[in-house]
This record gives structure tokens, C-alpha cells and sequence, in this order.
């Protein structure tokens, strides 16, 4: 499985967009991006995923540089409710899915 | 859906004492895991089933035991609790279609003093 590299930690402030960074220069070419967020005590919850292009729901975007070697998940408007932290995973996309969830981002929304 | 549920939310066992942890899905999922999560570390996985009736070993399986006699249960049990147990414990679960998504469950902290 690819590592991913994330910042500790990143501050916004409400209302603004949260630029969150992963790096995954050793990703392969059937390997996807996912996006997972823990929220304080609670269960990791998907966010989004992708493979080359970006996507968007509705809660984030992704954009994924053409080379995929690094992404970039977006939190448009970001609130009170979104401070938690967000881990980038590599993974196959098929088959048994282990998740190897790193230290991720702590993301802090403020006031 | 109540999705994945975990029992009891707390815990607090004695060194040496015994205990299972409950999970249940009531999405059909095929794919069950177990992790454990402790403080300001990832989430590490324990044990995995992709079915009922076979079950096997992640990163991290030594001093649990798992049993998926159904498509909806997979209980962790706990032999001889060690102080280095003391974590909070997932469980979560995918189907096979769902090829993108683990739903997980609240989470049970477990103390072992």
C-alpha cells in the first residue's frame, strides 16, 4: 500500500474553505485516494474518494494532481462541526479493503 | 438502518479478566473488522471477516479472540485482559459492493487497570 504524508495539524476559520494536503508519491496506478474524518470519540466516517479525477459531494471536494502523486481535500464552508481529523488512505479499490489509517490531519475550525 | 452498533460503550476490567465486545450490522454487509485506536494514534486493524464463519488476523490479533457465526454479529473477546489493552475499540463493516465505504460503529472504550 502507498503511505500517505499529512500535515499534524491545520487551523480555519468558519465560514472559510479548509485546504487539507496529502501526500502519496508511491501511489500505483490502481490504488485510489479515500478520505476518511474522525470526529472527536466517534467512529471514522467516509468522506469522499477518487482515482485521477476530482470529485465533489456534499461535503467535500478532491482534487488529485495529474501526476496523483499528491491531493488535496476541500472543505468549502467550513463550520464548527467539521473540527475533527481527516485522514488520507491509499488503497486498492477491489477486494478484501484493510484501511491503514495514519496520524492524519487535526483540523481545528474557529470562530 | 441503525448500522453498526457496539456494547457496552464503557468499560473498566481488571488485569487477568475476560470480556467480549459486542458488534452488530443490520446492513447485510459481508466484510467485518475490528481496530483499535489508541490515544493520538490511527486506527490499528485487529481482526477482519469476510463472511460468516471465516475470520483472520490483522496487524494486531495477539489476546483476542473473534467468532462470526452470522452475517450480523462478530463479537471480539478479550482473554486475559493486559493493562496495554486499554484502547478504544472499533468495529466496522463494508459490503461487497460497497466498495468504497467502511461504516463504522461508536467505539468502545475499555480501561485496564
Amino acid at each position: 500500500d502507498a503511505k500517505t504524508t499529512q500535515p499534524t495539524s491545520m487551523d480555519c476559520a468558519e465560514g472559510r474553505a479548509a485546504n487539507l494536503p496529502c501526500n502519496h508519491s508511491t501511489i500505483s496506478g490502481n490504488e485510489y485516494v479515500y478520505w476518511y474524518r474522525q470526529i472527536h470519540s466517534q467512529g471514522p466516517q467516509y468522506i469522499i474518494h477518487g482515482l485521477k479525477n476530482n470529485e465533489t459531494n456534499e461535503m467535500a471536494s478532491l482534487i488529485i494532481t495529474e501526476d496523483r502523486k499528491s491531493s488535496t481535500l476541500i472543505l468549502p464552508h467550513a463550520t464548527l462541526r467539521d473540527t475533527a481529523v481527516y485522514y488520507c488512505i491509499v488503497r486498492v479499490r477491489v477486494g478484501f479493503q484493510k484501511l491503514v489509517f495514519g496520524t492524519g490531519t487535526r483540523l481545528l475550525v474557529s470562530p | 438502518n441503525a448500522g453498526v452498533t457496539q456494547t457496552p460503550k464503557f468499560r473498566i476490567l481488571k488485569i487477568g479478566q475476560s470480556m467480549t465486545l459486542q458488534c452488530a450490522q443490520d446492513m447485510n454487509h459481508n466484510y467485518m473488522y475490528w481496530y483499535r485506536q489508541d490515544p493520538g494514534m490511527g486506527l490499528k486493524l485487529i481482526y477482519y471477516s469476510v463472511g460468516a464463519g471465516i475470520t483472520d488476523k490483522g496487524e494486531v490479533p495477539n489476546g483476542y479472540n473473534v467468532s462470526r457465526s452470522t452475517t450480523e454479529d462478530f463479537p471480539l473477546r478479550l482473554e486475559l485482559a493486559a493493562p496495554s489493552q486499554t484502547s478504544v475499540y472499533f468495529c466496522a463493516s463494508r459490503d461487497i459492493g460497497d466498495t468504497y465505504e467502511q461504516y463504522f460503529g461508536p467505539g468502545t472504550r475499555l480501561t485496564v487497570t
